[in-house]
């Protein structure tokens, strides 16, 4: 059963193009992320999600829109994309965590590399 | 802002051997969580390993087991009889201490490239 899912797995758009990168967990976690991976490997948090709710907006060009129509779905609609925009993008979710409790970790889905032509 | 810094780009160990990778990290926070993920050529996030900061006894995980020294803030990663199958990135993370009714951001090192030798 596959935890965190994430289509497609690879993109390949040109320029100015729109696209969107659809994220499902079915692990009844209240918080989604998108992080981005470059071409150096190094991973940064984009977005996050709680309950549908933004909570993280990590200075991202606002041709990123992420959508969160409930809280097991979080997408990433790019608009005009840029060559600067090839990428992994990562989805992961995880409970919610309070003071006192365990902490959780985050599951990654297994990514969607975009590739801007 | 926290920052997580992974000074070995990349690291080779024979099978069986022991290869330890570093992981530094700056906060002014005295509360926080620290993860070693492992990212293997699939590409998918494997959590290999965390640690509280709150915790004093250092994490194991079969193979794998930390080496977390607060004061100095250093979180490195000890494999032990090393397999091929380790050969990956590995990503040291930081995570601050959760808020109520929010989430939580990782925040990572560069990260650092083993290759595990026959």
């Amino acid at each position: 059963d596959t935890a965190v899912s994430q289509t497609p797995k690879y993109l390949v758009t040109q320029m100015g193009n729109d696209k969107s990168i659809k994220c499902e967990q079915n692990l009844g976690h209240d918080t989604m992320y998108w992080y981005k991976q470059d071409s150096k490997k190094f991973l940064k948090i984009m977005f996050s999600y709680n309950n549908k709710e933004l909570i993280i907006n990590e200075t991202v060009p606002n041709r990123f829109s992420p959508k969160s129509p409930d809280k097991a779905h979080l997408n990433l609609h790019i608009n005009s994309l840029e060559l600067g925009d090839s990428a992994v993008y990562f989805c992961a979710s995880s409970p919610p965590s309070a003071r006192g409790a365990w902490v959780y970790e985050q599951y990654f889905g297994p990514g969607t590399r975009l590739t801007v032509t | 802002a926290q920052t997580v810094t992974q000074s070995q780009p990349e690291m080779s160990v024979q099978e069986a051997e022991t290869v330890t990778l570093s992981c530094t990290y700056d906060t002014s926070e005295s509360d926080y969580y620290l993860f070693w993920y492992k990212q293997p050529p699939s590409r998918q996030m494997i959590l290999v390993i965390r640690q509280e900061a709150y915790k004093q006894q250092n994490a194991t995980e079969n193979r794998f087991s930390v080496n977390f020294q607060k004061a100095a803030k250093s979180f490195s990663l000890k494999i032990s009889d090393s397999q091929l199958g380790d050969a990956a990135m590995y990503f040291c993370a930081y995570r601050s201490p959760p808020l109520q009714g929010g989430s939580e951001k990782l925040v990572f090192g560069k990260g650092t490239k083993l290759t595990v030798n026959p």
